[in-house]
């Protein structure tokens, strides 16, 4: 099936470092998501988005709905050693189908 | 957030065998209910849509006769892997979709790992 390009793929990082990851799509999106998938769960969601442009927090984490509604962005500022874990993000035009990234695998080295 | 609820976690049985798997939203109506496949490492890939009191829609490349979903009411649905098979073997997720006051937002079940003799 159709998934969103996701980058990176996967980061080492030390922890109390900020993280960037982005999503990017060949589609216009009118909703993005964001979220987190611990081994052996179900992804749970961080952040959602509706406007182009809207810039939304939850706690440390950031997340943007690119202008030109085909790209998102997840911010993580001063990673802590239970940020690990896949970040996913899924965008939708509004019909019933959610079109996923390929994960960004997060590892922090405390 | 909204809670969905997903039974059983965790799944052994003999090929041959079926394998019924439970998605419930708990505090709200789900006007549609989606099944994955996760395989390790992998993102999730989506096997078929269902809507409360009609036929799933399934992904191309998704046998329906040998995945059945069965979406009874706006607050279960349903996944029966039949005569299960060792390559059948991977980690299964139910998410939800509730109504406008949710705003399409997707919430999923905890995830059903099965694993096939």
């Amino acid at each position: 099936g159709q998934q969103l390009n996701q980058s990176p793929q996967s980061m080492f990082i030390q922890e109390g470092e900020d993280v960037s990851m982005n999503c990017t799509s060949s589609s216009i999106f009118n909703t993005w998501l964001w979220y987190k998938q611990d081994p052996g769960e179900g992804p749970v969601l961080l952040i959602a988005l509706y406007k182009a442009g809207e810039l939304t927090s939850n706690g440390r984490l950031t997340a943007q709905f690119g202008i030109t509604r085909k790209d998102s962005f997840l911010n993580i500022s001063a990673s802590i050693p239970s940020d690990v874990g896949i970040y996913f993000c899924a965008g939708t035009s509004g019909t019933y189908k959610y079109i996923f990234g390929t994960g960004t695998r997060l590892k922090v080295l405390a | 957030g909204a809670v969905v609820s997903q039974h059983p976690s965790r799944v052994i049985c003999k090929s041959g065998t079926s394998v019924k798997i439970e998605c419930r939203s708990l505090d709200f109506q789900a006007t549609t209910m989606f099944w994955y496949r996760q395989f390790p490492k992998q993102s999730l890939m989506l096997m078929a849509t269902s809507n409360e009191g009609s036929k799933a829609t399934y992904e191309q490349g998704v046998e329906k006769d040998k995945f059945l979903i069965n979406h009874a009411s706006l607050t279960l649905s349903t996944l029966t892997v039949t005569s299960a098979h060792p390559e059948d073997s991977s980690f299964y997720i139910c998410s939800a979709r509730g109504s406008r006051t949710t705003n399409e937002k997707l919430f999923f079940g905890s995830g059903t790992q099965l694993s096939v003799l």
